[in-house]
């Protein structure tokens, strides 16, 4: 059981726009800590897509976004194509856990 | 280039011992804080433990707390896993990351390939 909660799957057709949540609680993100959103692609190791809320390492595209609001998170992917086709994860600081905490992952599939 | 390399990963019995190496490159190691991150078999990622850029402050995860020992070797521009009385659950992929300070206590910026290490008799 994760302390972050995320949907185990999201699905789109390409082109399309696809949202992740990421659901925490008053320790973490509620608390007022960032929020951080990795891609792991089949067999490779994550990757950073976006780190502090919405804010995008160079080389990633402006298709992905993200947001936070009280004790949740959301990354939003427009213009969907197959090579968006990966798990997904947001990570955050726990007060209580002095570390970091992980959501349970988001299986994006491109129809 | 930033590179992180993981190695010391493999079959061990419940148990047992191991120790995780990973390798630092393409940045200079004892500036950086970093982290070590687990992902069993087709399952999400897991925390499991921080040190600071010096060596000074170390966190763990309750699951690894008192078997787990992390450490480093600025000079050598090293991070190390020491795990003791492994458990079958300790089955998984071990990366090491490099922490990227600020935005609360930080992120993980740069990713090692993983090393998978196997508990099993």
């Amino acid at each position: 059981q994760s302390v972050l909660t995320q949907p185990p799957s999201v699905s789109g057709a390409p082109g399309q726009r696809v949202t992740i949540s990421c659901t925490g609680s008053s320790s973490n993100i509620g608390a007022g800590y960032d929020v951080h959103w990795y891609q792991q692609l089949p067999g490779t190791a994550p990757k950073l897509l976006i780190y502090g809320n919405n804010n995008r390492p160079s080389g990633v595209p402006d298709r992905f976004s993200g947001s936070k609001s009280g004790t949740s998170a959301s990354l939003a992917i427009s213009g969907l194509q197959a090579e968006d086709e990966a798990d997904y994860y947001c990570q955050s600081y726990d007060s209580s856990l002095s570390g970091w905490v992980f959501g349970g992952g988001t299986k994006l599939t491109v129809l | 280039e930033v590179q992180l390399v993981e190695s010391g990963g493999g079959l061990v019995q419940p148990g047992g011992s191991l120790r995780l190496s990973c390798a630092a490159s393409g940045f200079t190691f004892s500036t950086y804080n970093m982290n070590w991150v687990r992902q069993a078999p087709g399952k999400g990622l897991e925390w499991i433990s921080y040190i600071s850029n010096s060596g000074s402050t170390i966190y763990y995860a309750d699951s690894v707390k008192g078997r787990f020992t992390i450490s480093r070797d600025n000079a050598k521009n090293s991070l190390y896993l020491q795990m003791n009385s492994l458990r079958a659950e300790d089955t998984a992929v071990y990366y090491c990351a490099r922490v990227r300070a600020g935005y609360s206590y930080g992120y993980a910026d740069y990713w090692g390939q993983g090393t998978l290490v196997t508990v099993s008799s």
